[in-house]
């Protein structure tokens, strides 16, 4: 079992709709949960991070987290086409003392149709 | 813009060849953390350096080392390269160790082997 698992996609939805994007992590020791999208060529760019259960919201963006489902979400509403890329899920993992290493899912590509 | 400068922006080499990657970090961030990713994939985690010294390293062979100097910019250095070793390098950088930290991608380094 892959520690992040997203579902590749392509997810299209209508300009204007609301995108759903989901990801599941194997590690219950994991306790900092981010979202990074990353347009084609670019490198990744942080869009949420979470760190409880529950609903959080920045602007158009709402992070979910659920720790005893293992599960994580991002809700994108109004969805525009600039908003087509591809969503990367990342796990902080203490490593080695309190290091921390980033572990990413394959990424869900999103596809906004005008 | 995130303040995480890499250099080159893309590289090519044969295999057997060596390579060194540069990244200088966000100003006041004192931790660097390296990743592959290759095509269609998310980032993998190599190594973390923290106030100069390694401080955690995923599954990449010993061919794959690094450096962090007094003023944390780092450095990636892969020798005997392989075919395999084709993909975007990125950097990141960080504050700390806590899981909590966001990390900060700079804009990577693409390097195709021949």
């Amino acid at each position: 079992q892959k520690e992040v698992e997203q579902n590749s996609g392509p997810l299209s939805v209508p300009e204007g709709a609301i995108a759903s994007l989901n990801c599941t992590y194997s590690d219950r020791v994991s306790q900092s949960f981010f979202w990074y999208r990353q347009y084609s060529g670019k490198s990744p760019e942080l869009i949420m991070s979470i760190y409880s259960n529950g609903d959080k919201e920045d602007g158009r963006f709402t992070a979910q987290l659920n720790k005893a489902s293992q599960y994580v979400s991002l809700l994108i509403r109004d969805s525009q086409p600039s908003d087509s890329a591809t969503y990367l899920c990342a796990v902080s993992l203490p490593y080695g003392g309190a290091t921390n290493k980033l572990i990413f899912g394959t990424g869900t590509l999103l596809a906004v149709q005008p | 813009e995130t303040g995480v400068t890499q250099s080159p922006t893309h590289l090519i080499k044969t295999r057997g060849q060596q390579v060194t990657l540069r990244c200088s970090s966000q100003s006041g961030h004192n931790t660097v953390s390296w990743y592959q990713q290759a095509l269609g994939q998310g980032p993998q985690f190599i190594f973390q350096y923290y106030r100069e010294e390694e401080n955690g390293r995923g599954n990449f062979p010993p061919r794959f080392s690094g450096l962090q100097f007094p003023n944390y910019s780092s450095e990636l250095n892969v020798n005997a390269l392989e075919l395999d070793d084709s993909a975007l390098y990125l950097c990141a950088s960080s504050f700390g160790l806590a899981g909590q930290e966001t990390q900060y991608f700079g804009p990577g380094t693409r390097l195709l082997v021949l």
